[in-house]
């Protein structure tokens, strides 16, 4: 199984800073199509998961800009350029190349 | 708008067996590989399982294989995990997923005595 780690698990970050979250996974994500499928998530508690980004680094819709991915193969990043107080929640990386599909640990952003 | 409605859950006892529903609307349902992803108390998120479109590939978790089985009726745009000799560790948020671009809303289930 593809075993994804997250850094930081828990970062305090002030309101108009920047944050980045690092997702490696114990191997390539290249997908036989050459597609990476690696994502971000957010939760809040009470509510569903929320796709921020898609194939590492496509936008869903109605995320705002600052939220941005990069990477390839096994090391990938998440970057919030100025974190808001609704950025507060628990980020998740995920991978769909391989089954089972399997997520990050997650990491709590939280305000300092 | 992509809707993804579910329903069923509750507290059941270990061992017991218990069906959740997710109805789809917005979209064409019947192209779409579907997901159901679970999140037990102060953990994180755990994929389930997977069906295809057409059904012709079903994927599940080591942890619930042979006691979960997942189904779709593409005519009623609806999703079913069927789930069987519960234990302890099932107790989770359930969620269906379209891909993994929109989620349901969640669906409680408790297993204890």
């Amino acid at each position: 199984d593809i075993v994804l780690t997250q850094t930081p698990l828990s970062s305090p970050v002030a309101l108009g800073q920047p944050a980045s979250i690092s997702c490696r996974s114990s191997q390539s994500l290249v997908h036989t199509n050459g597609n990476t499928f690696l994502s971000w998530h957010q939760k809040k508690p009470g509510q569903p998961p929320r796709l921020l980004l898609y194939k590492v680094s496509n936008r869903f819709s109605g995320v705002p800009d600052r939220f941005s991915g990069s990477g390839e193969g096994t090391n990938f990043t998440l970057t919030i350029t100025r974190v808001e107080a609704e950025d507060v929640g628990v980020y998740y990386c995920m991978q769909a190349t391989q089954f089972p599909h399997t997520f990050g640990p997650g990491t709590k952003l939280e305000i300092k | 708008e992509v809707q993804l409605v579910q329903s069923g859950g509750g507290l059941v006892k270990p061992g017991a067996s218990l069906t959740l529903s997710c109805v789809a609307s917005g979209f064409n349902f019947n192209i779409y590989d579907m997901n159901w992803v679970r999140q037990a108390p102060g953990k994180g998120l755990e994929w389930v399982a997977s069906i295809s479109s057409r059904s012709k590939s079903i994927k599940y978790a080591d942890s619930v294989k042979g006691r979960f089985t997942v189904s779709r009726d593409n005519a009623s745009n609806s999703l079913h995990l069927q789930m069987s000799s519960l234990r302890d560790e099932d107790t989770a948020i359930y969620y269906c997923a379209k891909y993994y671009d929109h989620w349901g809303q969640g669906s409680l289930v408790t297993v204890s005595s």
